[in-house]
């Protein structure tokens, strides 16, 4: 069971960009990086997942050491819309592990103007 | 392409009524998985239902939860005798179910349900 480790929050400023480091010192071999994006009184919004070294999005990008023991999400010039609780999950989504996929509390990032 | 539809969007209870939280998977989308979130706090998983089928339901609590997904009709979670400590956010994933690791789940907006 690969349970992750994330800043309870983060601050910063518009224009900026934004790195949430995730700490998932159990990782398994099977197991891929998937972090999500909820806003308040929504569902969590898929942003990216990865494996290995970086990954890039519209919207983000992932980077993975070699070691896979954390994982770091950039989220480049925020804006006050990017004001969002972030989740770092870690896991094999297959069938014998859907309940292992723990959501965590969460970074609650703000953003300021 | 419709996302995951969750209705009602809030529901509110008396003690010991039961409610019913309806969810329809994104089109194509085979998999169903249940969360509950209290305020401030991440996502508990529940169930996770294939058609017709429970595959996982190691986070329902034992008692007055069930959940189905039948061949056809969104998946419904339902809980019965409600207690005040069933209020919270509950929210409803699909996904395409192809078995591999990166089988994204989709969310909805969730149920809000209240229990007075």
């Amino acid at each position: 069971l690969a349970k992750t480790t994330q800043p309870i929050s983060m601050d910063s400023y518009e224009g900026q960009e934004v790195n949430i480091t995730c700490s998932h010192n159990n990782i398994a071999t099977n197991d891929y990086i998937t972090w999500y994006q909820q806003f308040p009184s929504q569902g969590p919004r898929f942003i990216i997942q990865g494996y290995k070294t970086k990954v890039t999005n519209e919207v983000a990008s992932l980077f993975i050491p070699a070691d896979r023991k954390s994982s770091t999400l950039s989220l480049p010039r925020v804006s006050l819309s990017d004001t969002a609780v972030y989740y770092c999950l870690v896991g094999d989504i297959r069938e014998s592990s859907a309940s292992k996929i723990i959501f965590g509390s969460g970074t609650r990032l703000s953003i300021r103007p | 392409n419709a996302g995951v539809m969750q209705n009602p969007r809030h529901l509110v209870r008396r003690r010991g009524q039961e409610a019913r939280l309806r969810c329809s998977p994104m089109k194509g989308h085979s998999h169903v998985y249940w969360y509950r979130q209290l305020p401030e706090e991440g996502l508990k998983f529940m169930v996770y239902l294939q058609k017709e089928n429970i595959i996982d339901e190691s986070g329902m609590p034992k008692e007055r939860f069930s959940a189905e997904f039948p061949k056809e009709g969104p998946s419904i979670l339902r809980i019965q005798q409600v207690v005040r400590g069933d209020s919270a956010a509950y929210f409803c994933a699909s996904s395409v179910g192809n078995a591999g690791p990166t089988d994204t789940q989709y969310f909805g907006p969730g149920t809000r349900l209240t229990v007075l």
